[in-house]
């Protein structure tokens, strides 16, 4: 079990550039979140796949942000047309389904920074 | 909706000092309360969790929290500090049937020598 991992770790762009992050949850999740971290504040509730399906979208995932999960494995999150408002940490959480509650498992983050 | 209020953004403390990190929150249904930790350049780690049951729950590195209801608070304690210790500490809810978790915005625990 190697845990959740992100990439790529850090990632700066130009405003007006799209961008794409990787999520590789634990290999028996089939539960995967995303979430934004900005400087100072706690994560912020972006999105939710229960296998491939996307079952939640928070309004602060605007059109230019796009979610998925095709196989029910990897997700992807990409950003189009950036913005400096853009520039924070993204997160990304696995689980299992089934029982009250189950864990999330954080991965360690991509860090966007847009110029 | 639910929402996390972290009264303190900052704590410092000396090693071997006991902390108390607060925590309170504000929802119309029943929830789910979390405590995290996050060490620098590293992703979100469990420390403890409240579902049901004894409203004083252990988690891992000695923290412990109670749940009160009637305060709407999940405060954080460890009776003896160490040095690695020194992290941001985020507590967070989750309204029961929803899975997605709101965060507070975190307090950064510094222990000094």
């Amino acid at each position: 079990d190697t845990g959740v991992s992100q990439d790529p770790r850090h990632k700066i762009t130009k405003r007006g550039q799209n961008v794409t992050f990787r999520c590789d949850p634990i290999s028996e999740h089939n539960r995967l979140y995303w979430y934004r971290q900005t400087l100072g504040q706690g994560p912020e509730f972006l999105t939710y796949f229960q296998n491939e399906a996307q079952l939640e979208k928070s309004r602060l995932l605007s059109d230019r942000f796009s979610a998925e999960r095709p196989k029910g494995s990897f997700s992807t999150l990409e950003i189009q047309r950036t913005e400096q408002g853009d520039s924070a940490m993204y997160l990304c959480a696995s689980t299992q389904s089934g029982g009250e509650y189950n864990e999330q498992f954080f991965g360690p983050g991509t860090r966007l920074t847009v110029l | 909706a639910q929402s996390v209020t972290q009264l303190d953004s900052q704590v410092p403390v000396f090693e071997e000092a006991p902390v108390e990190l607060r925590c309170n929150y504000s929802s119309s249904v029943s929830v789910y309360l979390f405590w995290y930790v996050q060490y620098p350049n590293q992703g979100l780690q469990l420390l403890l969790k409240y579902l049901s049951g004894s409203t004083l729950v252990k988690g891992i590195n000695g923290f412990e929290a109670e749940f009160n209801k009637s305060q709407t608070s999940f405060h954080l304690r460890k009776p003896s500090v160490h040095i690695s210790d020194t992290a941001e500490y985020f507590c967070a809810v989750s309204a029961s049937g929803r899975r997605a978790l709101t965060f507070g915005s975190g307090t950064r625990l510094q222990v000094q020598p």
